[in-house]
């Protein structure tokens, strides 16, 4: 059982450029999330989903874009990077429902140049 | 407006003493606790929650206190032990709201 998985580990970009950071679970989980970890900053919400076809914005979702297709993936776009994204980004999944536990992905390093 | 605040950036104990890590929270339609442990390098791990119809839940040498009228809980290993080495996240949980909240967490080192 895989889990969640986070493609790719580490990526490094030039300022404007865009890319896709991949997350894929195999627990059939209806939510789905991304979240950035900055020095001082905890863990701050991005975007999540609650199923295929329904995403919303958390705390931080500017400068990003999500879509859900399938229930397994749930991509993150930075549209043009920016050395304020330069973070490390990780994405979870959970059983739907209340007081659920989430589960994490290993993280990308991203740094935007 | 932080929700969550751990107001504790790092915490030393020595191997088999108690560690105690402390969290305060603002927001007063959390109804559920989360900790989780993250080891560098490595994605956050669900470690132990409580719900807010509770005050105390135990799992092991873990167990995390709920004071609802002070807004704060504390998490507290016992004994600690040098893998217990981690970043510790509170976080809080509205029902319903889908959006989890977290800390900035707590540096946890345990000596030898």
């Amino acid at each position: 059982n895989a889990g969640v998985t986070q493609t790719p580990k580490f990526q490094v970009l030039k300022t404007g450029q865009s890319m896709t950071l991949q997350c894929a679970q195999d627990m059939n989980h209806e939510y789905m999330s991304w979240y950035r970890q900055d020095p001082g900053m905890g863990l701050r919400l991005i975007h999540y989903s609650v199923g295929a076809g329904i995403t919303d914005q958390g705390e931080v979702p500017n400068g990003y874009n999500v879509s859900r297709s399938t229930t397994e993936d749930f991509p993150l776009r930075l549209l043009s990077a920016a050395p304020s994204q330069t973070s490390v980004y990780f994405c979870a999944s959970k059983d739907g429902g209340w007081n659920e536990k989430l589960f994490f992905g290993s993280g990308t390093q991203l740094s935007v140049l | 407006d932080q929700q969550v605040k751990q107001n504790s950036p790092s915490l030393s104990v020595q191997e088999g003493r108690i560690s105690i890590l402390n969290c305060d929270y603002t927001n007063s339609m959390f109804d559920y606790f989360l900790w989780y442990k993250k080891y560098p390098a490595e994605g956050p791990t669900f470690l132990i929650s409580i719900s807010s119809i509770k005050d105390k839940n135990e799992d092991g040498r873990f167990t995390v206190f709920l004071n609802k009228s002070a807004k704060h809980l504390s998490l507290h290993i016992v004994p600690s032990q040098p893998g217990d080495s981690a970043v510790y996240f509170c976080a809080g949980d509205q029902g319903g709201s889908e959006k989890l909240v977290f800390g900035k967490g707590t540096k946890l080192t345990v000596n030898p």
